[in-house]
Formats: structure tokens, C-alpha cells, sequence
């Protein structure tokens, strides 16, 4: 079974553009969550999608969104994009979170200059 | 608020060596998971073991299993027979219906010796 498959792997941005980022789960998983990494800030979450519903989201600004589409896929996208916005963007799958655990992808770096 | 407590940043350990990394958390729910993950260089962060907070036995998998006390709030990992590729940060996690996310401690670095 594939496992959680995001792209790109790298991206350089420069400040004030926008970027999207995308994750494949795997299959038969409708649920995806996105978390941010950074050295200062560690592992934070952003948002939850569950059957194209976001479920839950964490305390990110609004310039933070993402979407999630019919076939379980993900998109998170950040606009006007900050320095402080580069970090390691993950991706993790499961069938329902709540009763199953989270399988991550490789995840995206994302760098802002 | 529920937080996680990693409060050993770096460990070190020779191979075929046991060591114990520490976690401790904290809560109000009485329902909820735990969770260790690896994090090697490749960044895919691999679940190592889960501990349902309902269970009394600590789960076991292979080379790893957790010293889960629930009263005392502390979940630690201990790596058996260790292995060079055991070296990564390793995450602990708490997973809880109030919350619906996972929080993570800060990590320990874990080197394995030669």
C-alpha cells in the first residue's frame, strides 16, 4: 500500500507570494491533517479534513487555509507568505483519528527569502 | 490545556544497549492516546508504538515497548538491543477527544554508539 505521498518536497518562495502544498493520503483514508514544524515553534497543528470537512483547526492566522477534495486528497495553501512562515509542512493520514493512529508523509520544506 | 513533557533533549546510547527515553503529560481527560514517533533525517515522521489510555498493559512492539503510569502521568519508550538506525528524534504524542489533534513534546535526539 502506498503511504502518504506529498509534493513538492522543497520550495523557495519569496515573501508576499503564495504557495500551495499537496498531499495524497493513503488510500482508504479520509481523514488529513497538516502540521507545521519549525525548530522554534516544534510541531504544531494546522488543520483537520475529514470527507472534505475541516473538522478542526489550530490557532494559525487566516492567511493559512486548505481544502480537502472528494477523493481524500489535500491542499494547504499560504498567501502573503512571511519569513517566519518557512518550516517543514507535514502531512499525516488515517482512516478517523480519533480511533486510529496518523501515518505521516515525507512532508514539504518550505523556505521564504 | 493538555501538554506533553520531553524533558531529555539528546541521549545517547551504545549499541545493543537498552535506553529509556522519558515523557511525561498532562490532562484532565480520562480517555485518550499516547504515542512515540521517529523522526530520522529522511523527516517522514514513523510511528514507533501506541498506548491506549484505557489499557493497563503497556504496549510492545518488537524492540520497543512503554512503561505507561497513568496516575503519575508518564509515558516513556524503551529501546531494546538498540540499532544504528535507531538513531532519530523521537516524538512523543498525546491524542484526546477534547482536543482532536495531536500534541507533541519537543523531541529527544537519540544517538546510538558503535
Amino acid at each position: 500500500k502506498a503511504g502518504v505521498t506529498q509534493t513538492p518536497r522543497y520550495l523557495i518562495k519569496t515573501r508576499g507570494q503564495q504557495v500551495t502544498l499537496s498531499c495524497s493520503p493513503i488510500s482508504g483514508h479520509r481523514s488529513v491533517s497538516w502540521y507545521q514544524q519549525t525548530p522554534g515553534q516544534g510541531l504544531q497543528f494546522l488543520f483537520e479534513y475529514f470527507s472534505e470537512t475541516q473538522r478542526n483547526k489550530g490557532n494559525f492566522p487566516g492567511r493559512f487555509s486548505g481544502r480537502q477534495f472528494s477523493n481524500s486528497r489535500s491542499e494547504m495553501n499560504v498567501s502573503t507568505l512571511e519569513l517566519g512562515d518557512s518550516a517543514l509542512y507535514l502531512c499525516a493520514s488515517s482512516l478517523d483519528p480519533y480511533n486510529s493512529p496518523l501515518h505521516f508523509g515525507n512532508g514539504t520544506r518550505l523556505t521564504v527569502t | 490545556a493538555q501538554t506533553v513533557t520531553q524533558s531529555q533533549p539528546e541521549m545517547s546510547v551504545q549499541e545493543a544497549e537498552t535506553v529509556t527515553l522519558s515523557c511525561t503529560y498532562d490532562t484532565s481527560e480520562s480517555d485518550y492516546y499516547l504515542f512515540w514517533y521517529k523522526q530520522p533525517p529522511s523527516r517522514q515522521m514513523i510511528l514507533v508504538i501506541r498506548q491506549e489510555a484505557y489499557k493497563q498493559q503497556n504496549a510492545t512492539e518488537n524492540r520497543f515497548s512503554v512503561n505507561f503510569q497513568k496516575a503519575a502521568k508518564s509515558f516513556s519508550l524503551k529501546i531494546s538491543d538498540s540499532q544504528l538506525g535507531d538513531a532519530a528524534m523521537y516524538f512523543c504524542a498525546y491524542f484526546g477527544g477534547a482536543t482532536n489533534k495531536l500534541i507533541f513534546g519537543t523531541g529527544t535526539l537519540l544517538a546510538v554508539q558503535p
